[in-house]
Order: structure tokens, then C-alpha cells, then sequence
């Protein structure tokens, strides 16, 4: 079974703050994506990356960036944390041969105060 | 501008009740559109992929189906534990050929009354 996990479900920050947002797979994926889902809008990417130091902009990248130093663990970083940064992220990974699906973790919720 | 609509927004059915979802695409260049199940307050959990259209999959109650614009999810004889909202995705081919995200509907909130 696939296992992506992510290293907290809910978290408190404030304005301002810097926030990580830890991701590990299991499964030996190349690439991995990091997403934010809010009512009205469904899933957005923000990241994604497609190798160990690759990373590439989604749709929305503005006030996040990434970091992939280890094949396994893929991290989201929120440089300087706003209320509009209150969301639900999902981290999510995929193998580059064979099956194009995604496989998610449980998610993050972020409330930033 | 690559869009995927999801309707109705919302369905409440009895159990027993046998209804389908609809996902449609406008879209250049489909690599492949996907189905995903997600419970409340939980990641979105794999359900089927489809490639090309006439395309069908099953699973239990679960029918998927894609034609050239639009994909069914067919649920025949849903129970309580059906309920959840159901997201359509589609994955799009890319000149170079690398990675890239999906890009989902806004999902269908299903409830499956006893």
C-alpha cells in the first residue's frame, strides 16, 4: 500500500509566522505535489516537483516556496504566514513509470490567526 | 482555459436509490481524467482512471465512464457508507512530457439517506 503522510493534521500559527509543512512517501515516488483545497475552489496546486532539487510553480505559488532535498520527503514553506494562507494542504506523490495516479496523505489543516 | 464542472453541486439519495454524477472537461490534450472519493476532513482517496473515450472501470457500486467531453460516475444501489464527495480530475499532456499537477472540479457532495 502506498502511504504518503503528512506531519501534522492540525496546526495554529500566526501572522507573520514561518510555517513548514512536512510530506514523506513510502513508495519511491519521483514526483510530488503539494495542493491547498478551500470550500468554493476545490484543489489548487501550488508546488510541484519532480525530482530530488526539482521543483516547478502551480497554479498558485505566490507566497510558498519548497524545498526536496530527500527523495522521500517533500517540504512546504510559508516564508511569512497571512490569514488568507488559512487552508487545507495535501501533499500528494506519483511514480514517473507505469500508473499516473496520485496518491494523497490525510492532510494539514492550517488556521493562521 | 482548461476547465473541469462538476454537477449537481450537492445529492442527497435514498439507499438504494441508483444515480450518476457528472464530470464535464474542456480541455486540449487529455492524458487522462480521474475519479476521487473524499471523506470529511481527509485526503482524497483513489478510485479509478480513465484514458480514452468508451473507456469503463468498476468497483462494487462504482461505474465510471468517459466520453470525449464528459465522464459518468454511475453508483447503482448506493449504501449509507457511499456518502462523501466524489472529485473528478484531469491530467494534461504536456510538450515535454514531465511532471505536472491535476486539475480538479469542485466535486459533488453525495448523501446516501437510510
Amino acid at each position: 500500500d502506498v502511504k504518503v503522510t503528512q506531519s501534522s493534521r492540525y496546526l495554529v500559527k500566526r501572522t507573520g509566522e514561518k510555517v513548514f509543512l512536512e510530506c514523506v512517501q513510502d513508495m519511491d515516488h519521483e514526483n510530488m505535489f503539494w495542493y491547498r483545497q478551500d470550500p468554493g475552489l476545490g484543489l489548487r496546486l501550488i508546488y510541484f516537483s519532480y525530482d530530488v532539487k526539482m521543483k516547478e510553480k502551480g497554479d498558485i505559488p505566490e507566497g510558498y516556496s519548497v524545498s526536496r532535498e530527500k527523495k522521500e520527503r517533500f517540504s512546504l514553506i510559508l516564508e511569512s504566514a497571512s490569514t488568507n494562507q488559512t487552508s487545507m494542504y495535501l501533499c500528494a506523490s506519483r511514480s514517473q513509470v507505469g500508473t499516473d495516479t496520485q496518491y494523497f496523505g490525510p492532510g494539514t489543516r492550517l488556521t493562521v490567526l | 482555459e482548461d476547465q473541469v464542472t462538476q454537477s449537481p453541486e450537492a445529492l442527497r439519495l435514498q439507499e438504494g436509490e441508483s444515480s450518476s454524477l457528472n464530470c464535464s472537461y474542456t480541455v486540449s490534450g487529455l492524458r487522462g481524467l480521474f475519479w476521487y472519493r473524499q471523506d470529511p476532513g481527509k485526503g482524497p482517496e483513489f478510485l479509478f482512471t480513465l484514458y480514452s473515450a468508451g473507456e469503463e472501470k468498476e468497483k462494487e457500486r462504482l461505474k465510471a465512464t468517459l466520453t470525449k467531453k464528459e465522464s459518468f460516475l454511475h453508483i447503482t444501489a448506493p449504501k449509507p457508507e457511499d456518502s462523501a464527495t466524489y472529485l473528478c480530475a484531469v491530467r494534461l499532456r504536456t510538450p515535454g512530457g514531465g511532471a505536472d499537477g491535476l486539475t480538479f472540479g469542485k466535486g459533488t457532495h453525495l448523501i446516501i439517506q437510510p
